[in-house]
């Protein structure tokens, strides 16, 4: 099925760990986004990758870096995990960066972090 | 970091009824989209509408944007148990999309 996927679906960890959370997409889109969903559902934008190049970087703790070996695929590894990091994170792609004819951004399931 | 905001927070109707939710945003826009997130899961992309566009329709959904205003509504007919879910705007400019708080729609059966 074409789709954006992310693993694992839910991730426990404790305090201080290192952890990655990976995400594909076979839509052949250029664009690639993570996003940090709260408790209170406000889904904010952390990175966005264009053709492999980094365009978007909000105020967002070094301790998250991502990584994208390609154009499906963009990676995020968290260091030295907090509390704080507990919530959703979600993948998207998109054909264009935001802005341009093909932006629509379609979504990965999300990935449960709970940091305990 | 500028943020959309949906209102109402929590709209509760009827099976059959509409539904409307409406979004503020308070930058220039390149486009507004909708977008449904069931509980527990991803964003669904619903429907675009451009900057230089005043109405927009798709299926059940109509989608309307006043820049005037900075402002769109996303209008739901004869809404179904199926429409539960919540739903957000996102406003696009120089590059980002900007996520609104969403709105929690409960359609009973």
């Amino acid at each position: 099925d074409t789709a954006v996927s992310q693993t694992p679906k839910y991730l426990v960890t404790q305090m201080g760990n290192d952890k990655s959370i990976k995400c594909e997409q076979n839509l052949g889109h250029d664009t690639m986004y993570w996003y940090k969903q709260d408790s209170k559902k406000f889904l904010k934008i952390m990175f966005s990758y264009n053709n492999k190049e980094l365009i978007i970087n909000e105020t967002v703790p070094n301790r998250f870096s991502p990584k994208s070996p390609d154009k499906a695929h963009l990676n995020l590894h968290i260091n030295s995990l907090e509390l704080g990091d507990s919530a959703v994170y979600f993948c998207a792609s998109s054909q264009d960066p935001p802005g341009l004819a093909g932006d629509e951004q379609y979504f990965g399931p999300g990935t449960r972090l709970t940091v305990t | 970091s500028q943020q959309g905001e949906e209102d109402p927070q929590a709209l509760s109707i009827q099976e059959g009824e509409n539904a409307t939710m409406n979004c503020s945003y308070k930058t220039s826009i390149n486009n507004l989209q909708w977008y449904r997130q069931n509980s527990g899961r991803g964003l669904v992309h619903l429907i675009l509408i451009r900057s230089n566009e005043r109405e927009k329709h798709s299926g059940r959904l109509r989608v309307t944007l006043d820049t005037s205003k900075k402002s769109s509504s996303l209008l739901i007919t004869a809404s179904r148990a199926a429409d539960t879910a919540s739903y957000f705007c996102a406003n696009t400019n120089a590059g980002k999309s900007t996520f609104g708080d969403g709105t929690t729609l409960t359609v009973k059966p």
